[in-house]
Formats: C-alpha cells, sequence, structure tokens
C-alpha cells in the first residue's frame, strides 16, 4: 500500500484478556519496527523485524508480548493477559533497509480497563 | 546507552515568529544520525529533518533547520515564519550506524508546540 497501516485504530480490552495488533508495512520494504508510547512519554522500542526474523526484540518488556511477521509483510503484536499498564500507543514503522528512514503508521490505541 | 533528552515539555509561538526547540542527547559513539519528528494529533510520526553526524553543515528543509553541536551534543531545531499546521509534538531521536543498532531509534519525551494566533 501506499503507506504503513495499522488496525484496529483503537482498541478498547478488559484486564487479563489477549489483545492482537497488525501492521501492515509499505510492499517491499524489508524492515519493520514496533514502537509503544505512554502519556506523556517518547516512544519506546520494542522489536525490529528483518524480513521474517527479529534480530532485536530486547524492547519487549515482559514474556506477555510477543511479535510475528509473515511472507516479510504482515507483522503481528500480541499482549497476552493485558495490564492497566498496557494502555499506550502501539506504532509500527516500515523502511527499506537498516540505512533508511522510517515511514511510521498511525498507531494502535491500547485501553486495558 | 543512548539517552536523548527533551527540557521543554511546551512551547508557543505566535504565528509567523521563530521558535527553538531544543535537544540534548548522550552518547559515546562518534558517528550517527539524529532525527526530528512531528506527531500531529492523528499520532502519525512524520520526519521533519535529518542530520549525519559526520556532516558540520546544519540540515535545513525548508522553513526548518538545526543547530548541530558535536560536542556540546546538543541538536536543536528552528522553526521559522510558525504557521498554525506546525502546531504538534516535536520528538529528537537518536540512531546509532553500528550495525547491532539495527536502526532503532532512541526518543525523547517530546515538546507541545502550540501556535498562536
Amino acid at each position: 500500500g501506499a503507506g504503513v497501516s495499522q488496525s484496529p485504530s483503537n482498541k478498547v480490552t478488559e484486564k487479563g484478556k489477549d489483545v492482537e495488533l497488525r501492521c501492515d508495512p509499505i510492499s517491499g520494504h524489508t524492515a519493520l519496527y514496533w514502537y509503544r508510547q505512554s502519556l506523556g512519554q517518547g516512544l519506546e522500542f520494542l522489536i525490529y523485524f528483518q524480513g521474517n526474523s527479529a534480530p532485536d526484540k530486547s524492547g519487549l518488556p515482559s514474556d506477555r508480548f510477543s511479535a510475528e511477521r509473515t511472507g516479510g509483510s504482515v507483522s503481528t503484536l500480541t499482549i497476552q493477559r493485558t495490564q492497566q499498564e498496557d494502555s499506550a500507543v502501539y506504532l509500527c514503522a516500515s523502511s527499506p533497509g537498516t540505512d533508511y528512514g522510517y515511514t511510521f503508521g498511525s498507531g494502535t490505541r491500547l485501553t486495558v480497563v | 546507552a543512548q539517552t536523548v533528552t527533551q527540557s521543554q515539555p511546551e512551547m508557543s509561538v505566535q504565528e509567523a515568529e521563530t521558535v527553538t526547540l531544543s535537544c540534548t542527547y548522550d552518547t559515546s559513539e562518534s558517528d550517527y544520525y539524529l532525527f526530528w519528528y512531528k506527531q500531529p494529533p492523528s499520532r502519525q510520526m512524520i520526519l521533519v529533518i535529518r542530520q549525519e553526524a559526520y556532516k558540520q553543515q546544519n540540515a535545513t528543509e525548508n522553513r526548518f533547520s538545526v543547530n548541530f553541536q558535536k560536542a556540546a551534543k546538543s541538536f536543536s531545531l528552528k522553526i521559522s515564519d510558525s504557521q498554525l499546521g506546525d502546531a504538534a509534538m516535536y520528538f529528537c531521536a537518536y540512531r546509532s550506524l553500528f550495525t547491532g543498532g539495527g536502526n532503532k531509534l532512541t526518543f525523547g519525551t517530546g515538546t507541545q508546540l502550540k501556535v498562536e494566533l
């Protein structure tokens, strides 16, 4: 597509439920990134994909967080047993390679109640 | 690990005036990239300007320019002739050039810019 697409745009979930957040990168972009933006905070790196592999997942905050990427394209970030502190905007970005700038999506606002 | 500090949570500027947003960073690396991103209410991060640390010349993009002081580890953004559409959250970001860095960005906490008539 023309840009990075994220769905859903907004998600409200009950504490303890699992959620899946989806990112459709720009076609042909091999690198894909997930960031989390909590209220009043900057963006916090979560995980980086090159193709389908994740060379750097150092930012995932706990084992409740996981992500995968299939076909070198769509990525899904899964949060299990959501907690209130997981409430944030989750932003995805893609780039043609690691030497290029990013294009960001508009994010998913996750609210855990 | 690198850190990025934006000490101004909020700034205001009159339309058509000039405003400067501050950013400092800490790194032991000699080569890296610095960025300013704009985040309007739509939430999408938009690249404003980029600076390569090995370049002494300050980057400019139309009304946007930077003052890059490598020794002082300072990277401020100047917006000239401010427009209502410039109102947004502005983030400063650092990117390591080491292969292990994976192109991930380290962000500051942002400066909310308000543009007044």
